[in-house]
């Protein structure tokens, strides 16, 4: 299996910061990377796939990067919404595999 | 657009089976593959595994001895059925659509069910 891990697990910021969560995989896994939003009790929402393609309809404000190992998702400027926890997801080889988690909280 | 919503029993006692469906609608089932993810209490999230539209699955090898997924195209639904569960297997359990990227690997889990919560417990 293909190990997923993100970090930090949690993040204190403001309103107006910018923000950048890793995800480091155990291998290779060339594009195939995908970062989701979660808010208590919701299921989790696709933010961006491929590395770096914008779901439709999410601000242009969240943006990623990355290949090979290491990717990154950027916030350029929280806003109140965006507090939620955020997971990154392999899709390159079953089982497909989620980071543990990063909580963003409000500082 | 599409939709999906997860149904079934809320409690299951251990040792037997846990039966989900899920109802897709404002699409059809025969294109892109169907996935099933759990979200134990306070945990991350684990990939159960898929059904394509051909009717191929694919499933996590921890649970693998464990689980089936189906589909019936008549009533655009796909199925989950994990047997012998344990207070383990106590999660919220989502549905979701899978599409395929241009590289021809699974792309992001771009359509989810609101998730139904299954207890295991006697």
């Amino acid at each position: 299996d293909i190990q997923m891990t993100q970090s930090p697990s949690s993040l204190s910021a403001s309103v107006g910061d910018r923000v950048t969560i890793t995800c480091r995989a155990s291998q290779s896994i060339s594009g195939s990377l995908n970062w989701y939003q979660q808010k208590p009790g919701k299921a989790p929402k696709l933010l961006i796939h491929a590395v770096l393609s914008l779901q439709s309809g999410v601000p242009s404000r969240f943006s990623g990067s990355g290949s090979g190992t290491d990717f990154t998702l950027t916030i350029s400027s929280l806003q109140p919404e965006d507090f939620a926890a955020y997971y990154c997801q392999q899709s390159y080889s079953t089982p497909l595999t989620f980071g543990g988690g990063t909580k963003l909280e409000i500082k | 657009q599409v939709q999906l919503r997860e149904s079934g029993p809320g409690l299951v006692k251990p040792s037997e089976t846990l039966s989900l469906t899920c109802t897709v609608s404002g699409g059809s089932i025969n294109s892109y593959f169907w996935t099933w993810i759990r979200q134990p209490p306070e945990k991350g999230l684990e990939w159960i595994g898929y059904i394509s539209y051909s009717g191929s699955t694919n499933y996590n090898p921890s649970l693998k001895s464990r689980v089936t997924i189906s589909t019936d195209t008549s009533k655009n639904q796909f199925s989950l059925r994990l047997s012998s569960v344990t207070a383990a297997d106590t999660a919220v359990y989502y549905c979701a659509r899978d599409p395929i990227a241009a590289s021809g690997h699974l792309d992001g889990l771009d359509v989810w069910g609101q998730g139904t919560t299954v207890t295991v417990s006697s």
